[in-house]
């Protein structure tokens, strides 16, 4: 079993929808969580950071953290074309050494 | 700045042969990152650096897979001798601090086919 499990998608949806990427864990020594996001053949940029449990928000951007269900979630409000990319998670623990899941291609449609 | 940059962008070469990987990192970034991206495995950590020093290479997938950083803006990857399984985009990065909240840079990779 893999540390961190996420859907590959393909996942489309049309302009406009909100968006819901999500990813398990099973190391409970993870306490930083991060959403990476990869246009098609450049390196991944980061998105969004969480320490611990709870939500952030960014913009249209909104992070959640789960610990007792070892569960996060990146929504998308106001999807738009632009999102169009591959959505990784991320975690670590305090040896900061990230550990990814294998991303969740999104399509927003026009 | 320009940004983390790699060299080559492209490789292709075929089994048994010698890959050397090059990677330039932001300068003043005293974190240096290698990772293998492929589709099965997704984004791995090969190896890190922290000023020029390996930190952790518990990544490394097996003694044909060496690191070096001679110095604060240069590393090199090298596999010797390169398999097929070894097709893969390689990453490097770099960061200032060893914080997770500060973005690790990525370069464009390097594809690496192995015939």
């Amino acid at each position: 079993q893999k540390e961190v499990e996420q859907d590959p998608g393909p996942l489309s949806v049309p302009e406009g929808a909100i968006v819901s990427l999500n990813c398990t864990y099973s190391n409970s020594a993870f306490q930083y969580f991060m959403w990476y996001r990869q246009y098609s053949r450049k390196g991944p940029e980061l998105l969004m950071y969480t320490y611990s449990s709870g939500n952030k928000e960014d913009g249209r951007f909104t992070a959640q953290v789960d610990k007792s269900s070892k569960y996060i979630s990146l929504f998308i409000r106001d999807s738009q074309p632009s999102d169009s990319a591959t959505y990784l998670c991320a975690m670590g623990d305090s040896s900061y050494k990230l550990i990814f899941g294998s991303g969740t291609r999104l399509l927003v449609r026009p | 700045d320009a940004g983390v940059i790699q060299s080559p962008r492209h490789e292709v070469t075929e089994m048994g042969q010698e890959v050397t990987l090059r990677c330039k990192p932001i300068s003043g970034h005293d974190y240096l990152f290698w990772y293998r991206q492929t589709m099965m495995r997704g984004l791995e950590l090969l190896i890190y650096f922290n000023n020029n020093v390996p930190i952790d290479d518990s990544g490394m997938p097996e003694d044909r897979f060496s690191a070096k950083m001679p110095n604060a803006s240069f590393s090199t990857l090298k596999i010797q001798p390169s398999e097929p399984r070894d097709s893969a985009v390689y990453f490097c990065a770099s960061s200032r601090r060893a914080l997770y909240q500060e973005t690790q840079y990525f370069g464009p990779g390097t594809r690496l086919l192995v015939l």
